[in-house]
């Protein structure tokens, strides 16, 4: 069974600070993995999604990477600003089934 | 293009009731996703419909129940409400490609509190 763990699950940082996100998952069997945002009492954000094959994606100030065979992604956010604190939750696609499987995510807060 | 939309967007429940929560999918996606997110937890899978058929189920009872019409609209049903049962629900509609860029597009959520 999948497992999903996302470390820390809170964090709390100063405005201009680069930071990580770490997420890991039991089965490296994968179609892909997505990071989410959610605010609070909200829907998912997709913020970038890395297929099985690749290795890292970026989107402006995010970049992802996906190491398989240790099962582990990070989230980088470059110059992080009070706009970028929520609830970041990453999620994996196993490949045997359509739905996703998610971490617990990390609350992010990033102090003006 | 539309996005997903769910509707009630909270909703405040009594045990033992039943609940209908609503879910209309992104133009053109034939697949609807529910889960279930506890507070301070992550999003766990319910199940999915894939052109008004059951298409996978995740650990939850046979009170958790759905629907999924031609317009591939969706309703998520639950009966005999338990306290536990107070949650964000959340559907997400999709296109199954079996590929890896496949990805599934969320709703606001629906906030169930069950008193």
């Amino acid at each position: 069974k999948q497992e999903v763990t996302q470390i820390p699950a809170a964090l709390s940082v100063p405005e201009g600070e680069n930071l990580v996100l770490n997420c890991s998952f039991t089965d490296s069997a994968i179609y892909n993995l997505q990071w989410f945002r959610q605010d609070p009492g909200k829907g998912l954000t997709s913020l970038l999604l890395i297929q099985s094959s690749q290795r890292e994606q970026t989107s402006g100030r995010l970049n992802a990477s996906l190491d398989k065979s240790s099962g582990r992604s990070t989230l980088y956010i470059a110059a992080s600003q009070p706009g970028d604190s929520a609830t970041y939750l990453c999620a994996v696609k196993p490949g045997s089934a359509r739905q996703l499987t998610f971490g617990s995510g990390t609350q992010l807060t990033v102090l003006p | 293009e539309t996005g997903v939309t769910q509707s009630p967007t909270h909703l405040i429940k009594t045990r033992g009731q039943q609940v209908t929560l609503r879910c209309s999918s992104q133009s053109g996606h034939n697949t609807v996703s529910w889960y279930q997110q506890a507070l301070g937890q992550g999003p766990q899978f319910i199940f999915q419909y894939y052109r008004e058929e059951e298409n996978g189920r995740g650990n939850f009872p046979p009170r958790f129940s759905g629907l999924q019409f031609p317009n591939y609209s969706s309703e998520l049903n639950v009966n005999a409400l338990e306290l536990d049962d107070s949650a964000l629900y959340l559907c997400a509609s999709s296109v199954p490609s079996g590929g890896a860029h496949e990805t599934q597009y969320f709703g606001p959520g629906t906030r169930l509190l069950v008193l």
